[in-house]
């Protein structure tokens, strides 16, 4: 049973362009939404995060958007850079929760 | 920024042995996560420690797993006796509070041959 769904498993963009990766959930106790990315040979690492009161939230290029009626969020990375290329991870958790769950991954793949 | 070590990277050992994976969290951070991770495929959770205890596992997380941080050493995963299918990346996380920013280590690739 998959809690946390992303789409599209791969993604490839030109370098300038906008990427957009999307995700939903099941669990409606959810309430706590972070973005990881992750570079081959590493950990995943925090990108942002979105807390289920918000439905928006920016950092620099990056924003995320949260539908709480849908169970859906959106990443958003405008102007894309090859530097951006990685897999990005979907993730959730709830309060007093013990654990962050993630999705399957979207595999980045900017083009210069 | 903070960092999470991992050691050994890459451990190969055949089937029916014991390994034991080690993670140096980050220093003044309370939990404590172990992770799996497949062909670079989803993060799939297996356990949290926390004041010495296991807060909460998943059904990943066998009987034959068992993890530890004694007297605030490494915090392990030991898996004893190990089975084909834990070939796996493992990846050890810290937070300071729970389900806040996880930092992971690069992770150990464990080959069970």
């Amino acid at each position: 049973q998959q809690q946390v769904r992303q789409s599209p498993q791969s993604l490839t963009v030109w370098e300038g362009g906008t990427t957009v990766l999307t995700c939903s959930y099941e669990d409606s106790t959810f309430n706590y939404f972070p973005w990881y990315q992750q570079f081959p040979g590493e950990g995943p690492a925090l990108l942002i995060s979105i807390l289920s009161v918000s439905d928006k939230k920016e950092d620099g290029r990056f924003t995320t958007f949260f539908n709480k009626r849908e169970k859906k969020l959106s990443l958003h990375i405008i102007d894309s850079q090859p530097g951006d290329s990685a897999t990005y991870f979907c993730a959730a958790s709830y309060t007093n929760a013990y654990k962050v769950i993630f999705g399957k991954g979207t595999h980045l793949h900017v083009l210069p | 920024g903070p960092k999470v070590l991992q050691i050994p990277s890459h451990q190969i050992i055949d089937m029916g042995q014991m390994v034991t994976l080690n993670c140096d969290p980050v220093s003044n951070h309370l939990y404590f996560y172990w992770y799996k991770q497949i062909l670079g495929q989803q993060m799939e959770f297996l356990v949290n420690f926390y004041n010495g205890k296991v807060m909460e596992k998943s059904k990943l997380f066998k009987d034959q797993f068992s993890v530890e941080r004694p007297d605030g050493s490494y915090f392990t995963l030991k898996i004893q006796p190990t089975a084909l299918e834990d070939s796996a990346v493992y990846f050890c996380a810290s937070s300071h509070r729970d389900r806040e920013r996880l930092f992971f280590g690069h992770g150990t690739k464990l080959s069970v041959l």
